[in-house]
């Protein structure tokens, strides 16, 4: 499975817009690109996912060049409760793929 | 839709001891995955299970066992507790399908003291 490297920290202001890149150099053609959101003690949640070019969804933004190599999220207008933090995975999801290799993540702090 | 749901939510238990754990996953999905959280270490993939048979397997000791029921439920049982093992177990669901991706419950916090 592609292993993923993503900031370890970011911090923004409440109502900026947030990106968050996301390297994936070793990206298999079947893989996608899905990005989970978690605050402490609980499980994951899913955020966005995508296969390439741009995915939108209510709450944020997926943009993937031609090359698949990377990936940003893109988050609207932060609020305090934004603060979490942001796992990007790359796997096929199927056929016996949902083995899940999660990263330290990006750890996102929201100020007021 | 109803999402993942993991029982108990917390729970103690002490050195040597045993303990099991309950994931029902989202209606129609059969691929049931379990993961442990532990602040040093992560997130970290235990096993997989689909359609009652296990599919795939993280590096983690025998002590750590699971199965899946024809209803697709499953659970995962710790045998000998130890110290280390106080995490969060996260269960995921998901439809197997090309780029479907896991949705994962709200854990079990398990304390071993």
């Amino acid at each position: 499975l592609a292993k993923t490297t993503q900031p370890v920290s970011m911090d923004s202001y409440e109502g900026q817009e947030v990106n968050i890149t996301c390297s994936h150099n070793n990206i298999a053609t079947n893989d996608y690109i899905t990005w989970y959101q978690q605050f402490p003690s609980q499980g994951p949640r899913f955020i966005i996912q995508g296969y390439k070019t741009k995915v939108t969804n209510e709450v944020a933004s997926l943009f993937i060049p031609a090359d698949r190599k990377s990936s940003t999220l893109s988050l609207p207008r932060v609020s305090l409760s934004d603060t979490a933090v942001y796992y990007c995975l790359v796997a096929p999801f199927s056929g016996g793929y949902n083995k899940l290799i999660f990263g330290a993540g990006t750890r996102l702090a929201v100020h007021p | 839709k109803a999402g993942v749901t993991q029982t108990p939510r917390y729970l103690i238990k002490t050195r040597g001891q045993q303990v099991t754990l309950s994931c029902s996953p989202i209606s129609g999905h059969r691929s049931v995955s379990w993961y442990q959280q532990t602040p040093g270490q992560g997130l970290q993939f235990l096993f997989e299970y689909f359609s009652e048979t296990q599919r795939n397997k993280g590096n983690f000791p025998g002590r750590f066992s699971g199965r899946q029921f024809s209803n697709s439920r499953s659970e995962m049982n710790v045998s000998t507790l130890e110290l280390g093992d106080s995490a969060l177990y996260l269960c995921a669901s998901s439809s197997d399908s090309a780029g479907e991706t896991q949705y994962f419950g709200p854990g079990t916090r398990l304390l071993v003291l």
